[in-house]
């Protein structure tokens, strides 16, 4: 089982404002990826890390951000969102075998609204 | 990059009934993954299947990695196995998962 948290559910907020979507995982999971999923649509790759000050833009572009100061820790910040943001987020982790990104676990999701 | 096809795209089926989902892949994969995502958006492990077959309760997969697909098969279904199932696959030398674009099934009662 594991143990991935995202914060907040949902968010709804004005155009211009700054947000932080937080994800944690308890795990010691070394790899870490924020995907972008529009309603009933696929999952796409924003961005992933490997570890502590690891972080690599993935395969869809995004305005947002990331850092990896901890391991356990994965931020996601917007500085300007835009209804072109709105949209659910999904943190996930994985170990860190020798090849690969390993089995994947996600968090709840975070679902973003900008008006 | 690899490419992932999910058929059928979407099922109705009847409480009790059987059905077989199917991922096909466009290159050698390391890495294979079946999620369920529950209404809620939350996307659950099923399995986590390069090749070979698994069982977990009404559920299983198989992954027949030489002929690039793998099935996921659902038993005696359930209204709580309604969702969208999801096949993630991982091509060697790229470390990341690419998603096919799911299987909607909703279970009538």
């Amino acid at each position: 089982e594991a143990d991935i948290y995202q914060t907040p559910r949902y968010l709804v907020i004005g155009t211009g404002k700054k947000i932080t979507l937080e994800c944690s995982q308890t795990m010691g999971h070394d790899k870490m990826y924020w995907y972008q999923q529009d309603p009933g649509m696929e999952l796409h790759l924003i961005h992933y890390s490997y570890g502590v000050n690891s972080t690599e833009k993935g395969d869809l572009s995004s305005e947002s951000t990331v850092s990896r100061i901890r391991t356990e820790h994965f931020p996601l910040t917007l500085e300007s969102a835009r209804p072109s943001h709105t949209s659910q987020y999904l943190c996930a982790s994985s170990e860190s075998p020798i090849k690969g990104a390993g089995e994947l676990f996600f968090g709840e999701g975070s679902r973003l609204t900008v008006l | 990059g690899i490419q992932v096809e999910q058929s059928p795209p979407d099922l109705i089926l009847q409480e009790g009934a059987n059905s077989t989902l199917r991922c096909n892949f466009s290159d050698s994969v390391n890495n294979l993954q079946w999620f369920h995502q529950n209404p809620w958006g939350q996307l659950i492990n099923l399995f986590y299947i390069p090749s070979g077959t698994k069982q977990n309760g009404r559920l299983s997969a198989t992954t027949v990695a030489t002929e690039r697909y793998s099935l996921l098969y659902i038993s005696s279904s359930q209204t709580t196995d309604s969702g969208v199932y999801f096949c993630a696959v991982e091509d060697y030398g790229n470390n990341r998962l690419a998603f096919g674009k799911g299987n909607q099934v909703v279970v009538i009662p």
